[in-house]
């Protein structure tokens, strides 16, 4: 099946510092990325959807000039949380999409953050 | 997009059939049903979707109703490994967004 990987899986950092987090699709195009984010024993919040090439749009609340995506290749997605403060702590998840039909997305491993 | 109802949790012995219900009363004509599971701290997993027609692949089959309104997952023979969040989803496939509501707590058990 496809696989999709994120990197890293793992990361802390400062409050204030800027933290970068990858998706790729390793062996299929992905037209469209998805980002959520997923606090302790919640369900997953769609973050933004990002199509290569073009800006990404966010869902409602989410800040984007907090959370930047950038989508420069069809395998490749990245999230900067820039600023980041303790209440950005949590688990980072990207899916991606070959828009072949169906609708089906592939999620990566996640990511957690913990700002300190 | 529809949303979905599901028990908050469930309980199944191992090596029995676990069947998962899932409410979409407001589903449209041409939305799908998808679901996902969640393994704790990964990543969701793909696990099967339909439109209208029972479907069936080697983790599980999905029964949907004539009416569209409600689907069941089932997972045949539930192993320890089964034991995780599982996630109804109704998809647009226009939007393609998939937005996760609480899902369903299985635990399997010896």
């Amino acid at each position: 099946g496809a696989v999709v990987s994120q990197h890293p899986s793992w990361v802390i950092c400062k409050s204030g510092t800027s933290v970068k987090i990858e998706c790729r699709s390793l062996d299929f195009q992905a037209t469209t990325m998805f980002w959520y984010r997923q606090f302790p024993k919640q369900s997953l919040m769609l973050m933004a959807t990002s199509n290569e090439g073009s800006k990404a749009t966010y869902e409602q609340g989410v800040e984007k000039d907090k959370f930047l995506i950038n989508h420069a290749s069809l395998t490749l997605s990245t999230l900067t949380v820039t600023s980041a403060h303790p209440e950005d702590s949590s688990f980072y998840i990207c899916s991606a999409s070959s828009g072949t039909g169906g609708g089906g997305q592939y999620f990566g491993p996640g990511t957690r953050l913990t700002v300190t | 997009d529809a949303k979905t109802t599901q028990p908050p949790s469930m309980d199944c012995a191992e090596g029995r059939a676990a069947n998962l219900p899932c409410n979409h009363s407001t589903i449209s004509g041409n939305e799908y049903v998808y679901w996902y599971r969640q393994i704790h701290s990964q990543g969701p997993q793909y696990i099967i979707h339909g439109l209208k027609n029972n479907e069936t692949n080697e983790m599980a089959s999905l029964i949907i109703t004539e009416d569209r309104k409600s689907s069941t997952l089932i997972l045949p023979h539930a192993t320890l490994r089964d034991t995780a969040v599982y996630y109804c989803i109704v998809l647009l496939i226009r939007t393609d967004k998939l937005i996760f509501g609480t899902g369903t707590r299985l635990q399997v058990f010896p």
